[in-house]
């Protein structure tokens, strides 16, 4: 397997703070990395690709300059939530894509549980 | 884009029996398909995979099937132990070169002791 990060494990903000989330590849280098999204009782949404080095590519309806993405080297990639309001509360989870030549694998960071007062 | 269907929803067995869960997927070029589990508060863990040059993967009582011309894959639990409780999500790889896992909406296994 794989070692995946996420730091804060949890988080709970004023409504209108931003919040910065960092997802990190502990044993190995990862050039993409994904943020999800889980509501209680809901499959995982994929927000955003986030790929070293370059910017980020968000799925539909996810707003670009309320999730800032930042992946500044091969094992650090992080989320701001910028502006939080209650309705941002959620799970984010991180992952990161691990290996090549056709073997990729994601691993999952613990993620980050964000309650926005 | 890809599109995952995941059935059942919610899933009871008694301990000892078999589980199956069972999914579908819209893209023909999806050629990987990771299961994972998600006990509550927890992040997902990879349990299995498949890739679409294989049609059948085995690990101790977990194991994977894929018929790539009906676009279908399952995951089967023998034996199962209450441990094995749990929210399984099936995924696959939404197309050449993307990388992203698309997930079904998940499984909710209870294992009846």
């Amino acid at each position: 397997g794989a070692v995946v990060s996420q730091h804060p494990s949890r988080v709970i903000c004023k409504s209108g703070t931003s919040v910065k989330i960092e997802c990190r590849s502990l044993d190995f280098q990862a050039t993409t990395m994904f943020w999800y999204r889980q509501f209680p009782k809901q499959s995982l949404m994929l927000m955003a690709t986030s790929n070293e080095g370059s910017k980020a590519t968000y799925e539909q309806g996810v707003e670009k300059d309320k999730f800032l993405i930042n992946h500044a080297s091969l094992t650090l990639s992080t989320l701001t939530v910028t502006s939080a309001h209650p309705e941002d509360s959620s799970f984010y989870i991180c992952s990161a894509r691990k290996g090549g030549g056709g073997q990729e694998t994601q691993y999952f960071g613990p993620g980050t549980r964000l309650l926005v007062l | 884009g890809e599109n995952v269907e995941q059935h059942p929803s919610t899933l009871s067995v008694q301990e000892g029996d078999s589980a199956v869960i069972k999914c579908t997927y819209s893209d023909s070029a999806s050629n990987y398909f990771p299961w994972y589990k998600q006990e509550l508060g927890k992040r997902p863990q990879l349990i299995i995979d498949i890739r679409s040059n294989v049609g059948e993967k085995k690990d101790q009582r977990i194991a994977v099937t894929l018929n790539k011309t009906a676009k279908h894959f399952s995951l089967h639990i023998t034996e199962t132990q209450p441990e094995d409780s749990a929210v399984y999500f099936c995924a696959a790889f939404s197309g050449a070169g993307s990388y992203q896992l698309t997930f079904g909406k998940g499984t909710k296994l209870s294992v009846i002791p």
